[in-house]
Parts: structure tokens; sequence; C-alpha cells
């Protein structure tokens, strides 16, 4: 079956613009966690849905970060007034139960 | 704060020159482990879940171990395709039902034909 897709797989911005990050999950997975990957830092979680309950925001670096859910599926990270150390693959993961899968990531490059 | 570290950071084997990965954790307690595989531009593959101490998974050429403090995944007679990042994670009970996971910085493998 289809896996986590992402969009876009690249996105190069300049500083102080906004960006958009979008994540569909596995059809019927009801979590969905984004997490960041910055070269020499490993995977860092950012933040997690699930279901219709309130997200936990707790991995958020900055009140510049947000992310929203529609319908239970559907989810988008916006980071507002982009910074250079934005820059990172972020990462989109959806679990059914434990085991977390993962999408291929958005690699945003802050210029 | 839970904390995992990964051995070796970058190791390379001849094909077929069996290994091991070393994974510890430090976890309040610990719900599970996790091994991903994660090649370049890619996200990481979820191999293995491991749940509790003298719990063993294989797959292919790969077997994972744990212990209390420590996982190992064990390569056995490796092929060039086996090359990638192999990720260690752990999610703590302490996560609440958030369950996220707190990853290692990883072991870059490197088989050589």
């Amino acid at each position: 079956g289809a896996g986590v897709s992402q969009s876009p797989s690249n996105k190069v911005t300049e500083k102080g613009k906004d960006v958009e990050l979008r994540c569909d999950p596995i059809s019927g997975h009801t979590a969905l966690y984004w997490y960041r990957q910055s070269l020499g830092q490993g995977l860092e979680f950012l933040i997690y849905f699930q279901g219709n309950s309130a997200p936990d925001k707790s991995g958020l670096p900055s009140d510049r970060f947000s992310a929203e859910r529609t319908g239970g599926s559907v989810s988008t990270l916006t980071i507002q007034r982009t910074q250079q150390e934005d820059s990172a693959v972020y990462l989109c993961a959806s679990s059914g139960a434990y085991e977390q899968y993962f999408g291929p990531g958005t690699r945003l490059t802050v210029t | 704060e839970d904390q995992v570290t990964q051995s070796p950071e970058a190791l390379r084997l001849q094909e077929g020159e069996s290994s091991s990965l070393n994974c510890s954790y430090t976890v309040s307690g610990l719900r599970g482990l996790f091994w991903y595989r994660q090649d370049p531009g890619k996200g990481p593959e979820f191999l293995f879940t491991l749940y509790s101490a003298g719990e063993e998974k294989e797959k292919e050429r790969l077997k994972a171990t744990l212990t209390k403090k420590e996982s190992f995944l064990h390569i056995t007679a490796p092929k060039p395709e086996d090359s990638a990042t192999y990720l260690c994670a752990v999610q703590a009970i302490s996560s609440g039902s958030a369950r996220q996971l707190t990853f290692g910085s990883g072991t870059q493998l490197t088989v050589l034909p």
C-alpha cells in the first residue's frame, strides 16, 4: 500500500519568508509525528497528533513553528520568518500502533 | 532525560565480514526500542521493535538483541546493499500517550565488495 508522502521534496527559501510543508500519512493511521533531522544533530521530535485530540507541541523549538492536521489526515507544518538555523530535513511519520513509518522528508534550505 | 548513544559512528566492512552495531540507552522506563535503516536522501525505514530484555528479532542478515542497558544489531555476512546509516531509537513510558522517539545519531555502515 501507499506509504507516507511529503511535499515538496526540496524547498529553498530566503531568510524571513514563511514556508509550509505537507505530510500525507498512511491511510488509517491515527497518530502523526513531525521530526527534524539536522546535519550532525540526529532526529529531533517536534510535534505529535493523535486523532482529534489536542496536539503535543512540546518539541517545537520556537513560536515560529506551528502545525495543524485537518480531518485527522493531512498535516501541514508552518515555519514563519525562517532563519538559517531552520535549514534541515523535516520528516513526517505516521503510526497505527507502536511502529512509526517515515516519509521521504522535505529538505529545507534557508538562504 | 532519555539518552541514546550509538557506536561506532562509522564502520567499514568487507563483504562477508560479520560485525555488530551497538546502541546504549538511558531511559526512565522503556516502552520499546526501535531500529531503522536510512539510505541517503530518504526517510528512515523501519526494521525492528524490541520490547523487553532478552528479546531477539531477525530479518535476513540482520539480528537485533536487547538487554536492560543496550541493544545490538548483528550483521551476518553483509553485502554491499546493506550499506546505510542504522538508527536506534527508544520510546519511553514517560513520553505518555505521545510515544515520541528519542534517536541516537546513527552508525554509518559501508560494505565493500
